[in-house]
């Protein structure tokens, strides 16, 4: 059964600790993607990785981290530095360099972070 | 800077309607166009998508509009059946390797009411 998990599905944190969200895929996909999205702003990126031990910057990465360590994982790290963390957190993948056609980003289920 | 703009905001259609969500795009050089459905609490699933080379796509209820020379695309969901309840993104991407981000606009709550 082919797809992509994320976890936890909750998730609480105390103000200024990091924590971390897990991204898996067996979809055997090469790129993949991390999304923050809050009320009335749509889906923002954050991080994307198109192959292993490489990531870039999205449009709002700051007060993040990431690891691509092997093609199925790719960990976010919310850190302390991040002044306003709370929202619900999506992970996306798809493949890269296919034909036309073949660059669907497929989504995880979603985190939601909520820093007390 | 907001590169894909979406209307409207939230929108209540009778069953058995037709609804219709507009987006505006800025950047000539995107070359894919999808539409995500997303239910509450969940992450959101591809709908339908298009490209730029066809000015019309169909699948079942769900058809992308796409006009090249103003720059918009837009869905129709005929028939609208209150499962259709959902909020609905448009997308557009530059496509091809390396250029797989997608630019999202920013929602559409659609409400269908019996």
């Amino acid at each position: 059964d082919g797809g992509i998990t994320q976890s936890p599905k909750y998730l609480f944190r105390k103000e200024g600790q990091n924590v971390t969200l897990s991204c898996e895929q067996n979809l055997n996909h090469d790129a993949m993607y991390w999304y923050r999205q809050d009320p009335g702003q749509g889906l923002r990126l954050i991080y994307y990785s198109q192959i292993v031990n490489d990531f870039q910057k999205g449009d709002i990465a700051e007060g993040y981290s990431v690891s691509r360590e092997k093609k199925e994982s790719f960990p976010l790290t919310v850190t302390s530095a991040q002044k306003n963390p709370t929202a619900f957190y999506l992970c996306a993948s798809s493949i890269t360099g296919g034909p036309r056609g073949t660059d669907t980003q497929y989504f995880g289920p979603g985190t939601r972070l909520t820093v007390l | 800077q907001q590169q894909v703009k979406q209307s409207p905001q939230s929108l209540i259609v009778q069953k058995g309607g037709i609804s219709i969500i507009n987006c505006a795009y800025e950047n000539t050089a995107f070359d894919y166009f999808p539409w995500y459905q997303q239910f509450p609490g969940k992450g959101p699933a591809l709908l339908i998508a298009i490209r730029p080379d066809v000015s019309e796509k169909k699948e079942g209820r769900f058809t992308i509009s796409f006009n090249k020379s103003a720059k918009q695309f837009s869905l129709h969901i005929m028939d609208s059946q209150p499962g259709d309840s959902a909020t609905y993104f448009c997308a557009a991407s530059t496509g091809g390797f390396g250029n797989e981000k997608l630019t999202f606009g920013t929602g559409t709550r659609l409400t269908i009411i019996p």
